[in-house]
C-alpha cells in the first residue's frame, strides 16, 4: 500500500504568490483531511470532505484558502495570495469506513515557507 | 469545544527507566488515538482506545483510557533510544465524530 501520498514535499514561495498543494489518498478511503502544523498552534484542521463532499470547512483561516476533490482520488489545497504567516506543514490524511471512529493516516507533509 | 491537554510537554529519560506521558480532554470524548512523529516525518498511527477502561500495548509502550477521569496515559517501559519522539494525543467528540483535536505533543528524548 503507498500510503497518502503528497506533493510538492517542499515548497519556497514569495508572498503574493499562488501555491497549491497536492494529496492523493489511501485508495478505498472516503474521507479525506487538510490539516496544518505549526509550533505556535500545533496540529489543526483546515477541512475535511467526505465521499469528495466538504463536510466542514470552519478551519480554513480565511478566504485565501480553498479546497477541491474533483475526484476520489485526488485533493487541493491552495493558498491565493500567499502570507508568510502560511509558513507551516500542511499534512493530509484519509480514513476509510463511517463510524467517524476509524484512524486517520497522515501523509509526508508538504513544508512551506512563504518569503 | 473539547481541548486535549498533553503533560509533560517536554520529557528527557535515561534508556532503561519508565515513565507516562498524560492526556487529559475537557468534555466526553467517544475516542483517543496517540500518534508518533519523528522531526521532520509524519505522524504514524500508534494507538486507538475507543472504550473505557481500554488498553492496548505494542512493544515498550503501552496506553490506557478512562473516560470518567478524561483522562489516557501513554506508558513507556525499559526507554530505548529509538523511541525517541514526539508523541501526541488527539481526541474525538461526538458531535463531529470526524473531527480530531489534538494536544500539542510530548518530545521525548532518550539519553543512553
Amino acid at each position: 500500500d503507498a500510503g497518502v501520498i503528497q506533493s510538492p514535499r517542499h515548497e519556497v514561495t514569495e508572498m503574493g504568490q499562488e501555491v497549491t498543494l497536492r494529496c492523493k489518498p489511501i485508495s478505498g478511503h472516503n474521507s479525506l483531511f487538510w490539516y496544518r502544523q505549526t509550533m505556535m498552534r500545533g496540529l489543526e484542521l483546515l477541512i475535511y470532505f467526505n465521499n469528495n463532499v466538504p463536510i466542514d470547512d470552519s478551519g480554513m483561516p480565511e478566504d485565501r484558502f480553498s479546497a477541491k476533490m474533483p475526484n476520489a482520488s485526488f485533493s487541493t489545497l491552495k493558498i491565493q495570495p500567499s502570507e508568510p504567516r502560511d509558513s507551516a506543514v500542511y499534512f493530509c490524511a484519509s480514513s476509510s469506513g463511517t463510524s467517524g471512529k476509524e484512524t486517520q493516516y497522515f501523509g509526508p507533509g508538504t513544508r512551506l515557507l512563504v518569503l | 469545544e473539547l481541548k486535549v491537554e498533553q503533560n509533560p510537554l517536554f520529557l528527557s529519560m535515561q534508556e532503561g527507566k519508565n515513565y507516562t506521558i498524560y492526556c487529559n480532554y475537557s468534555t466526553t470524548s467517544d475516542r483517543l488515538y496517540w500518534y508518533r512523529q519523528d522531526p521532520g516525518k509524519s505522524l504514524e498511527s500508534l494507538f486507538v482506545l475507543l472504550s473505557n477502561g481500554a488498553v492496548k500495548q505494542e512493544g515498550r509502550l503501552m496506553a490506557s483510557l478512562d473516560t470518567k477521569a478524561r483522562l489516557s496515559t501513554l506508558h513507556i517501559t525499559a526507554a530505548v533510544h529509538d523511541l525517541s519522539a514526539t508523541y501526541f494525543c488527539a481526541g474525538g467528540s461526538g458531535g463531529s465524530n470526524y473531527k480530531l483535536t489534538f494536544g500539542k505533543g510530548t518530545l521525548l528524548t532518550v539519553n543512553p
